[in-house]
């Protein structure tokens, strides 16, 4: 059972519009992570923090956003939506940066 | 640049057949690895992991991996494969001097016919 949580698990939704989503971790995990996945492709980090009001940039460039005002929450936003923004979004945390990585189940955002 | 590769994409095996997956990296330094597994609809979770010391670890459901240093591998394997062993596989490593951060190979994805 997960004790990371991801929210919506599934999105479809119209170019333009700003998207949030959410990720909460019950397990006081300082480090945070958001990861791309397209379809039979390998995980690329686009945001991580390790901690309160850290953010970094991860290895793939992203349009998204993130902020990390609480340990539990890491949302990540997108301004405005674009096709190119199809993907799955995993969101993950660990309590430090050499343990393992709890994973979310993930959001499928589908972008029309 | 750091970076991780599966040599298969996909593997379709019989029941009781045995497994062996192949994962290389490319970093000098020293690593912490790992082998992530995604069931159908189910979450990434941690297969098994190595730290330092011995250098084959043993792993959940029976799965076991070997680190080769000189080789830069850690190949995963299992003596004989369940249905229930169908699903998506990550191999994925962090350098110590990558503050935590995690690089996945592709995945290979592993169909067990009944």
């Amino acid at each position: 059972e997960a004790d990371i949580y991801q929210t919506p698990r599934y999105l479809v939704i119209g170019t333009g519009k700003k998207i949030t989503l959410e990720c909460s971790q019950t397990m006081g995990h300082d480090k945070m992570y958001w990861y791309q996945q397209d379809p039979g492709m390998e995980l690329h980090l686009i945001h991580y923090s390790y901690g309160v009001n850290s953010t970094e940039k991860g290895d793939l460039s992203s349009e998204s956003t993130v902020s990390r005002i609480r340990t539990e929450h890491f949302p990540l936003t997108l301004e405005s939506a674009r096709p190119s923004h199809t993907s799955q979004y995993l969101c993950a945390s660990s309590p430090s940066t050499d343990q393992p990585q709890h994973f979310g189940d993930g959001t499928r955002l589908s972008i029309l | 640049a750091q970076s991780v590769s599966q040599h298969n994409h996909h593997v379709i095996l019989s029941e009781a057949a045995s497994l062996e997956l192949g994962c290389n990296y490319s970093y000098g330094g020293t690593v912490n690895l790992f082998w992530y597994v995604q069931y159908p609809g189910q979450h990434l979770q941690l297969l098994l992991k190595y730290f330092s010391g011995d250098p084959l670890v043993k792993g959940i459901k029976g799965f076991e991996a070997e680190f080769i240093k000189s080789k830069f591998s850690f190949n995963l394997r299992k003596p004989s494969v369940q249905w229930s062993d169908t699903a998506e596989y990550f191999c994925a490593v962090n350098a110590y001097d990558q503050g935590g951060k995690l690089i996945f190979g592709q995945g290979t994805e592993l169909s067990v016919k009944p």
